[in-house]
């Protein structure tokens, strides 16, 4: 069974900083999907980005980019220019390709400090 | 606009009581998905259905039922209650299981079982 591990249970970042969030995952499989959802207090889940394994470059939404590292099994959210908006608990997901199963991670709370 | 809707939003069972949560989309999503929320676990997924009237056990099915006899609705049922099943439930769903698709999610039902 695939797993996702989430290792930081909180983090925090300064308004205007940078931060990375890790995520790290356990499969045999070589075609999957990687993404990063965020839920703020609204309870609502959204998409934040997402990732193809057979794509070498790192994907980037505006603020928001990855880390991709397919040997180490690594998938690390980075966030630049921390807005306060940006405070959410933040979900990493693995989905195996044709496979109707998204594994995700326990979640990590971001605090964006003023 | 409505994307994925989910009622009720909020309920209080009592213990051996039943109930029905309803999933509504309206993006003609092939799949669609139940899930659990608890703390520090993240997502873990109940049941889901891959086209009208399929369903599928995901990783912690036993003590609910699902039903999917619309393509657009996809119900959870919880025959009766136990404290255990207090979660958060979320309804998600997406287009076809390729091209990772991430999901769309619905606002949550808050289950609390006394």
């Amino acid at each position: 069974a695939q797993t996702v591990t989430q290792s930081q249970p909180e983090m925090s970042v300064q308004e205007a900083e940078t931060v990375t969030l890790s995520c790290t995952y356990d499969t045999s499989e070589s075609d999957y999907y990687l993404f990063w959802y965020k839920q703020p207090p609204s309870r609502q889940m959204i998409l934040v980005i997402r990732q193809e394994a057979y794509k070498q470059q790192n994907a980037t939404e505006n603020r928001f980019s990855v880390n991709f590292q397919k040997a180490a099994k690594s998938f690390s959210l980075k966030i630049s220019d921390s807005q306060l908006g940006d405070a959410a608990m933040y979900f990493c997901a693995y989905r195996r390709y044709n496979n109707n199963d998204m594994r995700f991670g326990a979640g990590t709370r971001l605090t964006v400090k003023p | 606009n409505a994307g994925v809707t989910q009622t009720p939003k909020f309920r209080v069972l009592k213990t051996g009581q039943s109930m029905t949560l309803l999933c509504a989309q309206d993006m003609n999503h092939e799949y669609m998905y139940w899930y659990r929320q608890d703390p520090g676990m993240g997502l873990r997924l109940i049941h889901y259905s891959v086209g009208e009237g399929t369903t599928a056990k995901g990783e912690v099915p036993d003590g609910y039922n699902v039903s999917r006899l619309k393509k657009q609705n996809f119900l959870l049922g919880l025959e009766s209650a136990a404290p255990s099943q207090t979660s958060v439930y979320f309804c998600a769903s997406t287009l076809q299981d390729r091209g990772g698709y991430g999901y769309t999610f619905g606002s949550g039902t808050r289950l609390t079982v006394v």
